[in-house]
């Protein structure tokens, strides 16, 4: 089965500053790997997804992300940090062609 | 704009108490889902179904059941609440195949307190 494993539960960095959100994978074919954002009191929003094709993935917000196959790797990364990124960031992969499976979700904290 | 809709923000309910969570979705998709968030352990699926009528066990279905009568609304459904099933609860939604055009869209959850 499908997984993906989220390294840092809580991630403080400084307004202006590189952004980098870790999450591994675990998967037996290709995977289908997605960032979502979950601002204070929403639900989730999709960030940006890899599917197939460029390994180098650009979002909303100024967000990308890598798919990196021999690191098993999909972090998610912005050069310069805004006040507005503080929310929760959730990495997933599809499970079969319908079901997501998240991670435990990492805390942005920006600092002014 | 798409919309899925939870019908309550907060609840506060009283243990053994029969709790329904209701969703509905405007986009005519094929698939729903019901989540539980919870601190450090991030989004695990209850329940999704895939049809009308139609429902899967998700990893943390004890203690829940779901009804989808009509493919727009789907509910969850806590028999007995009790206070371990104090979470946040997210809805969503997707087309029958995700993929590279299609993406599942989320509800704002309602937070759901036991006592």
């Amino acid at each position: 089965a499908q997984s993906v494993t989220q390294l840092g539960s809580h991630v403080s960095v400084s307004e202006g500053a590189l952004v980098l959100l870790r999450c591994n994978y675990s998967s037996s074919v290709p995977p289908y790997l997605f960032w979502y954002v979950q601002y204070p009191n929403q639900g989730l929003q999709l960030l940006l997804k890899y599917t197939t094709g460029a390994t180098l993935v650009k979002g909303i917000n100024g967000f990308e992300a890598e798919f990196k196959k021999s690191e098993t790797s999909f972090h998610l990364t912005k050069p310069s940090a805004h006040m507005s990124d503080a929310a929760e960031y959730f990495c997933a992969i599809l499970q079969g062609a319908q079901k997501l499976v998240f991670g435990q979700g990492t805390r942005l904290t920006i600092n002014p | 704009d798409v919309k899925v809709t939870q019908s309550s923000r907060y609840l506060v309910k009283r243990t053994g108490e029969k709790v329904f969570l209701e969703c509905v979705q405007d986009m005519d998709h094929e698939n729903m889902f019901w989540y539980r968030q919870d601190p450090g352990l991030g989004l695990r699926l209850i329940y999704f179904s895939y049809d009308v009528k139609m429902k899967e066990k998700g990893d943390i279905p004890e203690g829940y059941s779901v009804s989808r009568e009509k493919k727009e609304r789907f509910s969850l459904i806590l028999e007995s609440a009790s206070t371990n099933q104090t979470s946040m609860y997210l809805c969503a939604s997707s087309p029958s195949i995700l993929g590279a055009n299609t993406e599942a869209f989320f509800g704002q959850g309602t937070r759901l307190t036991v006592v």
